[in-house]
């Protein structure tokens, strides 16, 4: 069971927006709208940021936002902040009933 | 106040088993999906599986199939990830999740059990 992909490692300056992408299959990502996105800094615990392709929990800075085109989903981050340096893992549900992570992105703010 | 609860930290020998506990507060386990996801040292999270303690639909994610065992007791407000046999490759921070039913969001994380394998 594959992973979904994700670029290894993205950076950007504090106030720029980047992207991180996430690569499935018509069978996860392509197949439904159950994307979601999590942050995990050093030593805690993940932490949802997006749901459903493009929803934001409450709480969660509208500097965060989603997106899906087919089997690609993003994650966008703007106005970058030195506290957004973290990993991001991107979950998409699958055909099997089962869910699948991204492999991870390194945000490295500049 | 939602919170996850994790057993503690383990550290165990190559072959003997093991379980470890995740207990809810804040929430009621009947509605929702609980999972568990394995980090190993520095690398990503996987999902090892779910379980619907309503009914105790379990599905597991096919590398997890037959390696472990997901179970619940929802009188107890509690999820158990169990090993019969464990190896060294099993050494990872596991979390215990929550995702509410008709939901496939993981609202909640426990703060992950340690366990450690080695000889």
């Amino acid at each position: 069971q594959s992973a979904l992909t994700q670029p290894a490692s993205v950076s950007g300056s504090p106030g720029q927006s980047i992207s991180i992408s996430c690569t499935g299959t018509s069978s996860d990502v392509g197949g439904y709208n159950y994307v979601s996105w999590y942050q995990q800094h050093p030593g805690k615990a993940p932490k949802l940021i997006i749901y459903d392709v493009s929803s934001r929990p409450s709480g969660v800075s509208n500097r965060f936002s989603g997106s899906k085109s087919g089997n690609t989903a993003s994650l966008t981050i703007s106005g970058l902040q030195s506290e957004d340096e973290a990993d991001y893992y991107c979950n998409s549900y699958r055909d099997s009933g089962t869910q699948v992570f991204g492999g991870g992105t390194k945000l490295t703010v500049l | 106040e939602v919170q996850l609860v994790q057993s503690g930290a383990e550290v165990k020998k190559p072959g003997e088993s093991l379980k470890i506990s995740c207990k809810a507060s804040g929430i009621s386990l009947i509605f929702y999906w609980i999972g568990w996801v394995r980090q190993m040292p520095g690398t990503g999270l996987e999902w090892m599986g779910i379980i619907f303690p309503t009914n105790s639909d379990t599905r597991y994610s096919p590398s997890f199939q037959g390696q472990v065992a997901i179970s619940a007791d929802k009188s107890i407000n509690t999820a158990y990830l169990q090993w019969d046999s464990l190896k060294a490759s099993d050494t990872a921070m596991y979390y215990c999740v929550a995702l509410p039913s008709a939901t496939w969001r993981v609202d909640y994380w426990g703060q992950g059990t340690l366990v450690t394998v080695s000889s």
